[in-house]
């Protein structure tokens, strides 16, 4: 149990694009999502903090009008890099809490990560 | 503030014991997080301390001291696969969100 998939796992686009990433509870209800960005060996930075049917609570220093974060239903949250830019070539991370049975009710739940690569 | 500390690397032969100890400073505590990462994929919880005392999961346990700020994590019989970094992690942020140390990236060699 307390399974989360991302998707992609991988994407490559140009300058400019803009890119979305899933990220799914597969078998709970994730009333709250976060999402990470981590750089090469670096920890773990938390961009911003959702909440089904509410608005994204952002970090300081992430900007909200280029990271959107939607969290529609209690088992998607979706995260789209608006016209991105090489140095927002990163692993994205998204992680899930809530009514998973089998561990603390505050565990956080990774998704496999998502490898951004901006040309 | 913040912060979270552990050693950035440790290196430990297949079959020892090792442990990995994390201190932090938070302005709220509501339970430390330890995850294992291997390279290029994400973390993956081990285990939860919000009492003072031992965890024990297996070849892993966890300790919590809530006066010390202090924690860590042994890792028993160490094999090949527990190469990785592990993740001290405290609830801290308002929206209960983790807030994380650097990683200890441990080396494990025959």
């Amino acid at each position: 149990g307390a399974v989360v998939s991302q998707h992609p796992s991988w994407v490559i686009c140009k300058s400019g694009t803009s890119v979305k990433i899933e990220c799914r509870s597969l078998d709970f209800q994730a009333t709250t999502m976060f999402w990470y960005r981590q750089f090469p060996k670096q920890s773990l930075m938390l961009m911003a903090t959702s909440n089904e049917g509410s608005k994204a609570t952002y970090e300081q220093g992430v900007e909200k009008d280029k990271f959107l974060i939607n969290h529609a239903s209690l088992t998607l949250s979706t995260l789209t890099v608006t016209s991105a830019h090489p140095e927002d070539s990163s692993f994205y991370i998204c992680s899930a809490r809530g009514g998973f049975s089998g561990g603390p009710a505050e565990t956080q739940y990774f998704g496999p990560g998502t490898r951004l690569l901006v040309l | 503030g913040q912060n979270i500390d552990q050693p950035t690397e440790m290196t430990a032969t297949e079959g020892a014991i090792v442990q990995i100890n994390c201190t932090y400073q938070t302005s709220g505590f509501n339970g430390l997080f330890w995850y294992q990462q291997h390279a290029g994929e994400a973390p993956t919880f081990l285990s939860y301390n919000v009492l003072d005392g031992l965890e024990e999961k297996g070849r892993f346990s966890s300790f919590l001291s809530r006066s010390k700020g202090y924690s860590y994590l042994l890792l028993k019989e160490l094999q090949m696969k527990d190469s990785a970094s592990y993740l001290c992690a405290v609830i801290g942020g308002s929206q209960g969100n983790l807030i994380f140390g650097k990683g200890t990236k441990l080396s494990v060699k025959p």
